[in-house]
């Protein structure tokens, strides 16, 4: 069945470091890729997604690129603030399934 | 417009009691889940509607579990003899349509289920 493997939190950052968090996942088939954001107090949204091996996705400056070769779909930011302070959901929906498949979540914690 | 919404926010209950706990989707969205996230987890799939039907049901973790969408809209999960186990948060998302691959499900702010 279908699997999401993200790291372990949380991760603790200072304001302007570079992050990235990873993630890699197993599935049949071609699955499409999803990061979700969970901020305090507020319910899950999209970040960015990617449907396709090498497609990018990218919004609010985090960046992440499906990569078919190592199962991979590293989430990655060059410049963190305060504000991204939340939890983050690595998710893939294909294998034959309808529901989206989500990992553990990764709290990261930005101090300024 | 109006975004996922569920009611109620919380909802306390006793061991054996029964429960419902209600999604209203987005105006228009055919497609229909219900996740539940337990504490440190991420959601993990329980049901999937399109329309007035159940497409997928293969999250429901046994038979105390039971969703309806009578009329494609608003659905209720129902949860018979509650267990401990079962407190988690109960999240549903829609979808415009399902079925293609780019498939994004807008997320309620969930259902706080405690059985004590």
């Amino acid at each position: 069945g279908n699997s999401v493997t993200q790291m372990e939190g949380p991760v603790t950052l200072s304001e302007e470091a570079f992050l990235t968090i990873n993630c890699t996942y197993t599935a049949t088939g071609y699955p499409s890729l999803f990061w979700y954001v969970q901020y305090p107090g507020e319910g899950l949204q999209l970040l960015l997604k990617a449907t396709k091996a090498d497609d990018k996705g990218s919004n609010k400056g985090f960046e992440a690129t499906y990569r078919k070769e190592t199962t991979s779909f590293h989430l990655e930011k060059g410049s963190v603030q305060v504000s991204d302070s939340a939890v983050y959901f690595c998710a893939l929906r294909g294998g034959g399934a309808d529901g989206l498949t989500f990992g553990k979540g990764t709290h990261l914690i930005i101090q300024p | 417009g109006a975004g996922v919404s569920q009611t109620p926010s919380n909802k306390v209950t006793e061991k054996g009691k029964y429960v419902e706990l209600r999604c209203d989707p987005i105006s228009g969205h055919t497609a229909l889940y219900w996740y539940r996230q337990s504490l440190g987890q991420g959601p993990e799939f329980l049901i999937y509607f399109q329309g007035t039907g159940a497409a997928d049901d293969s999250g429901l973790p046994n038979d105390r579990f039971f969703a309806v969408r009578p009329e494609g809209s608003v659905s209720t999960l129902k949860i018979q003899r509650t267990e401990r186990g079962d407190s988690a948060v109960y999240l549903c998302a829609s979808s415009p349509r399902a079925g293609t691959s780019y498939n994004e499900q807008f997320f309620g702010p969930g259902t706080r289920l405690t059985v004590l």
